[in-house]
Parts: structure tokens; C-alpha cells; sequence
């Protein structure tokens, strides 16, 4: 079956900045997507579509794509971004699938 | 505002069924493709599936496919989960979203707890 393979953690001091990959073998045939869910919370929707932004998110967030791989990068990281970020795609049958996941730790 | 709002938390003998509703307000609902996904404690987001609201064709992740109906109450602007023959792995916290691609609203989630 198809996965998605993201780093279990990543850790950053504030105001540094936070890239998060998920790999996957469709990636280049399929979007992307990233969310952000908080202890208890669930998940929000933070970049669609490889890179275009939510209206609400802030700028400080954003998504790019190259080959098997996408990323959300985190520039200038603050406390409130510490969570657990997700990226979700689709296998060529419409199957969609999560990512394991990531921790991202504001130190 | 747009949201969903999800029913209350359950508790299920192994063996028996759950049925979860998630009541759309605040954009079209017949325009729109509904999935449930669902979260063991500490583990990550698995789909389950998704409904075409508008049509009712419905797609089934393989790992749910005999045991997972989703339907929707067009009149009610409601969709729903059911998902028999419980076992102790199904415990976990059930979330509708809308789709079809970005999941840009989700509901509160519901608890399904399986035991004996």
C-alpha cells in the first residue's frame, strides 16, 4: 500500500525556522496537504495544493514540492506553532493517505 | 459560520456497531464531498473514506471496505458513519471533514470507545 514518510520529530528555537518533508513515490502526480493539529484538537488545514495558503493561516507558513518530496517550512517559529503536523495525499486510485506525522518541538 | 458538528462519544461492546452523524452548516452542503478519518490515541490520521454528497458514490479505504457504510441525509444536510463488527482496535477518535481534496473544515471529533 501507498505511504507517505515523514520525520517523527523536528526541533527549533523561536524565531528559527522549521522544515518538515514527506516523501512519497506519487508526489509528483499528486497534491499535497498539510495540517496542524494541537494536543486534543483536531487538525487544521494549514497549506492545499502543494503551496497555496489558507486564508486565516499566517504567511509564516508555507509548502513547496520537488520531485518525491514536499515540504512545509515554518519561518520564524513561535510557541503557538509547537504541534503535531500531518501531510495527506492520494495513491493513483484516489486512496488517500496520511503521513505518520511529525512532532515539532519550539525549544 | 462554516462548521460541522459531530454527535456525542460512544461506548460499544466487540461485535456491535457505531453510528456517528456530523451535521454540515454554513456552506452548501449538497455541493460538497464529506470523509470520516479517524485517530488512535497517539497515532496518526487514517481514512476511513468519503461520500459525494450530492450523488452518494461513496469510496472505502480497503482496510474498511466490509464493515464501513457512509450515507448522508440531504434534508438534514447530515453525514454518517457506520462502522460494524467492533473490535478493540476501533477505539479511537472519529472526525468528519469536507473534501474532496483539501479538508478544510473538520468536526469536533467523536469518541468510540470498544470494550467489553
Amino acid at each position: 500500500s501507498y505511504e507517505l514518510t515523514q520525520p517523527p520529530s523536528v526541533s527549533v528555537s523561536p524565531g528559527q525556522t522549521a522544515r518538515i518533508t514527506c516523501s512519497g513515490d506519487a508526489l509528483p502526480k499528486q497534491y499535497a496537504y498539510w495540517y496542524q493539529q494541537k494536543p486534543g484538537q483536531a487538525p487544521v488545514l494549514v497549506i492545499y495544493k502543494d503551496s497555496e495558503r489558507p486564508s486565516g493561516i499566517p504567511e509564516r507558513f508555507s509548502g513547496s514540492s520537488s520531485g518525491t518530496t514536499v515540504t512545509l517550512t515554518i519561518s520564524g517559529v513561535q510557541a503557538e506553532d509547537e504541534a503535531d503536523y500531518y501531510c495527506q495525499s492520494a495513491d493513483s486510485s484516489g486512496t488517500i493517505v496520511f503521513g505518520g506525522g511529525t512532532k515539532l518541538t519550539v525549544l | 459560520q462554516m462548521q460541522l458538528v459531530q454527535s456525542g462519544p460512544e461506548v460499544k461492546k466487540p461485535g456491535t456497531s457505531v453510528k456517528v452523524s456530523c451535521k454540515a452548516s454554513g456552506f452548501t452542503f449538497t455541493s460538497s464531498a464529506m470523509q470520516w478519518v479517524r485517530q488512535a490515541r497517539g497515532q496518526r490520521l487514517e481514512w476511513i473514506g468519503w461520500i459525494v454528497v450530492g450523488s452518494g458514490n461513496t469510496n472505502y479505504a480497503q482496510k474498511f471496505q466490509e464493515r464501513v457504510t457512509i450515507t448522508r441525509d440531504m434534508s438534514t444536510s447530515t453525514a454518517y458513519m457506520e462502522l460494524s463488527s467492533l473490535r478493540s482496535e476501533d477505539t479511537a477518535v472519529y472526525y468528519c471533514a469536507r473534501g474532496p481534496d483539501a479538508f478544510d473544515i473538520w468536526g469536533q471529533g467523536t469518541m468510540v470507545t470498544v470494550s467489553s
